[in-house]
């Protein structure tokens, strides 16, 4: 059974701190996903990373792909209030997707 | 601009209690899923649909049923609603080679 694994679980920092996000797995994936879900709401994709050792930035938010393919990583530079909510992760073999047990982050103004 | 519509929002049944959450997408993608969201266990998926037509098992399908009625809708039952049932569900259509879009869910309790 594949597992994704997120740490750490919940995180509360100052606005202008950076941090990290991760998610590990002992599978190989061919792919990965990144979700913020809001409260009431779905999760929202953010990124998706394909090829091991990929980067990709969206703003002030940095995702990499680890060499292996078994794990990813998120990092927020200077976080602001906006970026509070829910970060999960997904993978999996296509249409049987496994959703990592998220990270809640409140970030502080 | 709706995207992945879900009804009702919110339920509350009696244990034994049967019904129907229902799904609908206007994307005009071809895969549809459901899944369970419970507190410190992410979302689990419990029946896909890669394509009209056909359905199949995720990783928590005992006591649901689905059913994909057309491109656009998905439906998932309780047959006979129990306590640990008690959870919040979303649909999403897309995925393959596409992103996955969320509905805003269902927040269903039973009694």
């Amino acid at each position: 059974t594949q597992l994704l694994e997120q740490s750490p679980q919940f995180l509360s920092i100052q606005e202008g701190e950076n941090l990290t996000v991760y998610c590990n797995s002992s599978s190989v994936f061919s792919s990965l996903q990144w979700y913020r879900q809001e409260p009431g709401e779905g999760p929202v994709l953010l990124v998706t990373v394909v090829t091991g050792g990929e980067v990709k930035k969206l703003k002030r938010l940095t995702f990499q792909f680890g060499d292996a393919r078994k794990d990813s990583s998120l990092h927020i530079t200077a976080a602001q209030p906006g970026d509070t909510g829910l970060y999960l992760c997904a993978g999996g073999p296509t249409y049987k997707y496994i959703f990592g047990t998220g990270t809640r982050l409140k970030v502080l103004a | 601009n709706a995207g992945v519509t879900q009804t009702p929002k919110f339920q509350v049944l009696k244990t034994g209690q049967s019904m129907t959450l229902q799904c609908a997408q206007d994307m005009n993608h071809n895969s549809m899923y459901w899944y369970r969201q419970d507190p410190g266990m992410g979302l689990r998926l419990i029946y896909y649909s890669a394509s009209e037509g056909t359905t199949d098992k995720g990783e928590v399908p005992n006591g649901y049923n689905v059913s994909r009625l057309n491109k656009r809708e998905f439906s998932l039952r309780l047959e006979s609603a129990a306590p640990s049932q008690t959870s919040v569900y979303f649909c999403a259509s897309g995925g393959g080679n596409q992103p996955q879009h969320f509905g805003d869910g269902t927040r269903l309790s039973i009694l």
